[in-house]
C-alpha cells in the first residue's frame, strides 16, 4: 500500500533548540497535513499543505511541501516545553479516492 | 474540545468478547473516520463513513465492522476480541467527503485481558 516515511522517530531537544520533522513519500502527494498529539491527547489539526513549494508559518511552527510534492517539513523555532508531544503527517495520495495515510510520528521531547 | 465525542473513555473486557465504540461528529460534519492506535504506534485507519455510506476501508480486519446512523453518530463493533486488539480506538470527523482537516474525539482505551 501506500506509504509515508517519518523521521526522526524520536527527538530530545534542550528548550530553545530547534527541531525539524520530515515527511517522505515515493510517489505524488495530493496534499499533506500535520497533527500534534500531546502524551494522553488526540491529534489536533495544526495545517494543511497543496501547492508545491508551499510555506505556512503558525507563530514558532514553519511547514513545508517540497515542489515535488513529495516530502514535507514541519521546523518549530526556539522549543518550548509546550511543543512537547508527537507529530503525524498525514499523506494523501494522487490519484484515486483520497486515502490518507498517517506517518508513524516523532515524539518531541523537550529538557527544561 | 474537538465537538466529536466518544464513549466509552476506557473499556475494558475479556478475549474473545465484543464491543461497542460510539462516535458523534462534530455538528455539520458529514465524515466519520476510525483509526486505532497502538502503543507507541503510528495511526492506523480503519474505515471512513461518508453521510451513512462506507466510503473508504483501511487495515480494518474482518472481525471488526462499523456503521454510521442517519443522524451521523457511527459505532465501531469490534468482535472475537484478541490480546492483540488493546489500542486506542479514535473517531475523527470532517466536513466533506475527502479527509481534509480531521477533527478527533478523545479516543476509547480498550484493554483486552
Amino acid at each position: 500500500g501506500q506509504q509515508v516515511m517519518q523521521i526522526p522517530q524520536y527527538q530530545h531537544v534542550q528548550e530553545g533548540e530547534d527541531f525539524t520533522t520530515y515527511c517522505n513519500s515515493s510517489t505524488t502527494l495530493s496534499n499533506i497535513q500535520w497533527y500534534k498529539q500531546r502524551p494522553g491527547g488526540h491529534p489536533v489539526f495544526l495545517i494543511q499543505l497543496v501547492k508545491s513549494g508551499e510555506v505556512k508559518k503558525q507563530k514558532r511552527l514553519t511547514f513545508q511541501f517540497g515542489e515535488a510534492k513529495k516530502n514535507s517539513s514541519l521546523h518549530i523555532t526556539a522549543t518550548q516545553t509546550t511543543d512537547v508531544g508527537t507529530y503525524f503527517c498525514a499523506a494523501l495520495h494522487s490519484g484515486g479516492y483520497q486515502k490518507v495515510t498517517f506517518g508513524i510520528g516523532t515524539k518531541l521531547q523537550v529538557i527544561p | 474540545d474537538s465537538g466529536v465525542t466518544q464513549t466509552p473513555k476506557h473499556l475494558i473486557t475479556a478475549t474473545g468478547q465484543r464491543v461497542t465504540l460510539r462516535c458523534s461528529p462534530r455538528s455539520g460534519d458529514l465524515s466519520v473516520y476510525w483509526y486505532q492506535q497502538s502503543l507507541d504506534q503510528g495511526l492506523q485507519f480503519l474505515i471512513q463513513y461518508y453521510n451513512g455510506e462506507e466510503r473508504a476501508k483501511g487495515n480494518i480486519l474482518e472481525r471488526f465492522s462499523a456503521q454510521q446512523f442517519p443522524d451521523l453518530h457511527s459505532e465501531l463493533n469490534l468482535s472475537s476480541l484478541e490480546l492483540g486488539d488493546s489500542a486506542l480506538y479514535f473517531c475523527a470527523s470532517s466536513v466533506g467527503v475527502n479527509p481534509y482537516e480531521q477533527y478527533f474525539g478523545p479516543g476509547t482505551r480498550l484493554t483486552v485481558t
